[in-house]
């Protein structure tokens, strides 16, 4: 069955430290996203991507890159990690088109101390 | 820009039915989803409405007002497995994209 793995589940780094957070995804989605899930906020939008080298900036991208090297995975480095970072991270894929849902991946849960 | 507001939590019974609210505004408009979040897991989806009206999906149902800017998710026959987040989400006009409220968090009480 198509599926989308985030890994790891759950890092704990340093504050200036640089991380990277996986996303692959089988079902040969063009569409991926990356979201941060906290508390009293609800899921906000980093980084979307529509295809192979296409990424674009969501509503809180400060901090965070993301590469598109091919359709399978969207990798989510955070530059220079920060407290304010410490958050849960989704990634998810979807086809194209607007009416298509999101497929979500489990989620990495991320502390920075 | 989009808004998105839901209750923030609700109390219901097993077996009651329960409806969450949502209210949005949006530039423009290209259906509202629904998603369900149990407690350390990811979303999933449940519902997709773009046209006014009530969609039924078994023991779930979503309903759109275009007009109004408003749509409920109604869910009969509770089972404690519905103790869950329910996020409200609207797709931007140019992609596939979502904007979240954020959530309404549904506890089913025996």
């Amino acid at each position: 069955d198509a599926e989308i793995t985030q890994s790891p589940r759950h890092k704990i780094t340093e504050t200036g430290r640089q991380v990277t957070l996986a996303c692959h995804q089988t079902w040969n989605h063009n569409n991926m996203f990356w979201y941060r899930q906290d508390l009293g906020h609800g899921l906000r939008l980093i980084h979307y991507s529509y295809g192979v080298h296409d990424t674009n900036k969501g509503e809180v991208s400060d901090g965070y890159s993301v590469s598109r090297s091919n359709t399978e995975d969207l990798p989510l480095t955070l530059e220079s990690a920060a407290s304010s970072q410490t958050s849960v991270y989704f990634c998810a894929s979807s086809v194209s088109g607007d009416n298509s849902p999101l497929h979500f991946g489990n989620g990495t849960r991320l502390t920075v101390t | 820009g989009q808004n998105i507001d839901q209750p923030t939590e609700m109390t219901a019974t097993e077996g009651a039915i329960v409806q969450i609210n949502c209210t949005y505004q949006t530039s423009g408009f290209n259906g509202l989803f629904w998603y369900q979040q149990h407690a350390g897991e990811a979303p999933t989806f449940l519902s997709y409405n773009v046209l006014d009206g009530l969609e039924e999906k078994g023991r779930f149902s979503s309903f759109l007002s275009r007009s109004k800017g408003y749509s409920y998710l109604l869910l009969k026959e509770l089972q404690m497995k519905d103790s869950a987040s329910y996020l409200c989400a609207v797709p931007n006009t140019n992609a596939g994209k979502s904007t979240f409220g954020d959530g309404t968090t549904l506890t089913v009480k025996p």
